[in-house]
């Protein structure tokens, strides 16, 4: 039991580049969750997905697009990057569906620098 | 604007004596709260919750207290151990939002041998 599970660890990317940032976990979870981590500021919901199926959006979700490909599985994509979307990515599941009171569940991170 | 605010960056406390945690919110409707802790170069991982028709709730070592009237709660951990060194984020969430949440900016814990 993996839990929840992101790729790549580390990514540089130069301005304008796409990139996408993948997420799976084996938890049977019906919500995901992207969020990034800038310094003195907690982590901010990027966008979610309370179901297979549906998707969206968080706090910040500029630049940004999201799949939830099946249940499993939910990827961020940086279409353009730009040097202020440099942060740490955390996807996180829970299982409440719909929006219910629940725990989330948080994977490693990736570490995306855009020069 | 930040609905929920932990004003102390970071904390150092001897192990064995008590670390007391502080977070404050603004939105009277947050009705279900966590706390996580982080290592380095991990990801956050659950420590503690409680809903709002409580007014504590204990898992060990750590307790956390909430005060509605106040908007506030804060995370005690008894004993510290130098295992607890990491940085603490307090979250927040609701019905009416989806239950997604909103985290403070966390506090850093430095547990001194």
């Amino acid at each position: 039991n993996a839990g929840v599970t992101q790729t790549p660890k580390f990514q540089v990317l130069k301005t304008g580049q796409s990139m996408t940032l993948q997420c799976a976990q084996d938890m049977n979870h019906n919500s995901m969750y992207w969020y990034r981590q800038d310094p003195g500021m907690g982590l901010r919901l990027i966008y979610y997905s309370a179901s297979e199926g549906t998707t969206d959006k968080g706090e910040v979700p500029n630049g940004y697009n999201v799949s939830r490909l099946n249940k499993r599985e939910f990827s961020l994509r940086l279409e353009s990057a730009a040097p202020s979307q440099t942060s740490v990515y955390f996807c996180a599941s829970s299982e409440a569906g719909g929006g219910g009171a629940d725990t989330q569940y948080f994977g490693p991170g990736t570490r995306l620098t855009v020069l | 604007d930040q609905q929920v605010k932990q004003n102390s960056p970071s904390l150092s406390v001897q192990e064995g004596r008590i670390s007391i945690l502080n977070c404050d919110y603004t939105n009277s409707m947050f009705d279900y709260f966590l706390w996580y802790k982080k290592y380095p170069a991990e990801g956050p991982t659950f420590l503690i919750s409680i809903s709002s028709i409580k007014d504590k709730n204990e898992d060990g070592r750590f307790t956390v207290f909430l005060n509605k009237s106040a908007k506030h709660l804060s995370l005690h951990i008894v004993p510290s151990q130098p295992g607890d060194s990491a940085v603490y984020f307090c979250a927040a969430s609701d019905i009416d939002n989806d239950y997604k949440l909103s985290f403070g900016a966390g506090t850093t814990v430095t547990v001194r041998a």
